[in-house]
């Protein structure tokens, strides 16, 4: 079945540091890739996707390459701020399916300090 | 645009007591709406899938008879934890989406401790 793995939290950065938060996915075919992110007390909010191979979908500073070869979705940022604090969920979804079918992997709690 | 809110935001109650979640979604009309389970350092598990004036389909290991899920409204649906146990305890999660879409809109969630 489908699954997908990410690196475990808490991340503690400084302001203006790099985030790189990993990503791998087991799955069949093409699956639709996604980044959700969670600030708290609200509900996860799509960050950005990818629906095929070398793709790379990009958000609020936010970038992730869908990289097929090494079933990989990684995602970073250049430059973090106390604002991107939050937890950060990978995602996949079969092909076609958009986001239904969702298969989440567990979060990562990112804290940001100034 | 596109908010949903649950209620409560957390819920603590005493073993063998029944607990009802409120998923609404607030400035559309929800024809599907999901509920997860996240338990500590786990990822979301979705329990069921809901359309709206039809039964919900559970995924397979959720117990129908425990979790209760009522979609009666195009913008409410309910999660009843019946005779709820401390192994209930959890971290509720619903989702909305509108008919022909495939995007999920997610709320907050919802604590609960069952002692």
């Amino acid at each position: 079945g489908n699954s997908v793995t990410q690196m475990e939290g808490p991340v503690t950065l400084s302001e203006e540091a790099f985030l790189t938060i990993n990503c791998t996915y087991t799955a069949t075919g093409y699956p639709s890739l996604f980044w959700y992110v969670q600030y708290p007390g609200e509900g996860l909010q799509l960050l950005l996707k990818a629906t095929k191979a070398d793709d790379k979908g990009s958000n609020k500073g936010f970038e992730a390459t869908y990289r097929k070869e090494t079933t990989s979705f990684h995602l970073e940022k250049g430059s973090v701020q106390v604002s991107d604090s939050a937890v950060y969920f990978c995602a996949l979804s079969p092909p076609g399916a958009g986001s239904y079918q969702l298969t989440f992997g567990k979060g990562t709690k990112l804290s940001v300090i100034p | 645009g596109a908010v949903v809110s649950q209620h409560p935001s957390w819920v603590i109650c005493k073993s063998g007591t029944s607990v009802k979640i409120e998923c609404r979604s607030l400035d559309f009309q929800a024809t599907t709406m999901f509920w997860y389970r996240q338990f500590p350092k786990q990822s979301l598990m979705l329990m069921a899938t809901s359309n709206e004036g039809s039964k919900a389909t559970y995924e397979q290991g959720v117990e129908k008879d425990k979790f209760l899920i009522n979609h009666a409204s195009l913008t409410l649906s309910t999660l009843t934890v019946t005779s709820a146990h401390p192994e209930d305890s959890s971290f509720y999660i619903c989702s909305a989406s509108v008919r022909g879409a495939t995007k999920q809109y997610f709320g907050p969630g919802t604590r609960l401790t069952v002692l």
